[in-house]
């Protein structure tokens, strides 16, 4: 069985500093990784997967993660935090030829303060 | 990115009565759908796997006849809450998985759909 574990319910981080928000992830075979951010009463949006190649993915809203297939994970960073930012972040990982089912983790919420 | 809308956002209704929800990918067509239920405060949880033509596949503790899944075209799946209790009353969300063009292996969620049942 595929599992994602999101460590952190909360992260808070200052505007202007970097933040990263961690992801782990279980599954037989190669992994397919996403990033979803989710705003209070909206459905998730997509900010970026890792299917293949580049370790480092680059994804919407100056938002990078990279793929570290021997740690088993796929930590979601920022080089600068934004106030806009704050909302629940969710890591989600599916393997391949599964039909894409995803299986999420718990979801960490990060919180950028001024 | 790809679009997948869901109608309505809120709904209200009363009990013992039923409720549909719809979810369309906009530009894309998606053979597969998904629809999650999301508790306050919690992550997704996965109710049933909706695929184009075909039955849906339900997760184990969903109840069938109570969660209906049609997915009548490449574009449309719709979630029926049949006989609605309060307990029912959650954040369902949809998901449309586009497997072909650049995006492939990517999924797209809809913005959610509140129901509450009085």
């Amino acid at each position: 069985a595929q599992s994602v574990a999101q460590p952190e319910d909360q992260v808070n981080v200052a505007e202007g500093n970097p933040l990263t928000v961690k992801c782990t992830y279980s599954v037989s075979g190669n992994p397919y990784l996403f990033w979803y951010v989710q705003y209070p009463n909206r459905g998730l949006q997509f900010l970026l997967k890792y299917i293949t190649g580049d370790n480092l993915v680059k994804g919407s809203y100056g938002f990078e993660a990279e793929f570290n297939k021997s740690q088993t994970s796929f930590h979601l960073k920022k080089p600068s935090a934004l106030v806009s930012d704050s909302a629940l972040y969710f890591c989600a990982v599916r393997a391949t030829g599964t039909a894409s089912k995803l299986t999420f983790g718990t979801g960490t919420r990060l919180q950028v303060t001024l | 990115g790809a679009v997948v809308s869901q109608h309505p956002s809120w709904v209200i209704c009363k009990s013992g009565t039923s409720v549909k929800i719809e979810c369309r990918s906009l530009d894309f067509q998606a053979t597969t759908m998904f629809w999650y239920r999301q508790f306050p405060k919690q992550s997704l949880m996965l109710m049933a796997t909706s695929n184009e033509g075909s039955k849906a596949t339900y997760e184990q503790g969903v109840e069938k006849d109570k969660f209906l899944i049609n997915h009548a075209s490449l574009t449309l799946s719709t979630l029926t809450v049949t006989s609605a209790h309060p307990e029912d009353s959650s954040f369902y969300i949809c998901s449309a998985a586009e497997l072909t063009g650049l995006n492939g292996n990517t999924i797209y969620f809809g913005e959610g759909s509140w129901l509450t049942v009085v």
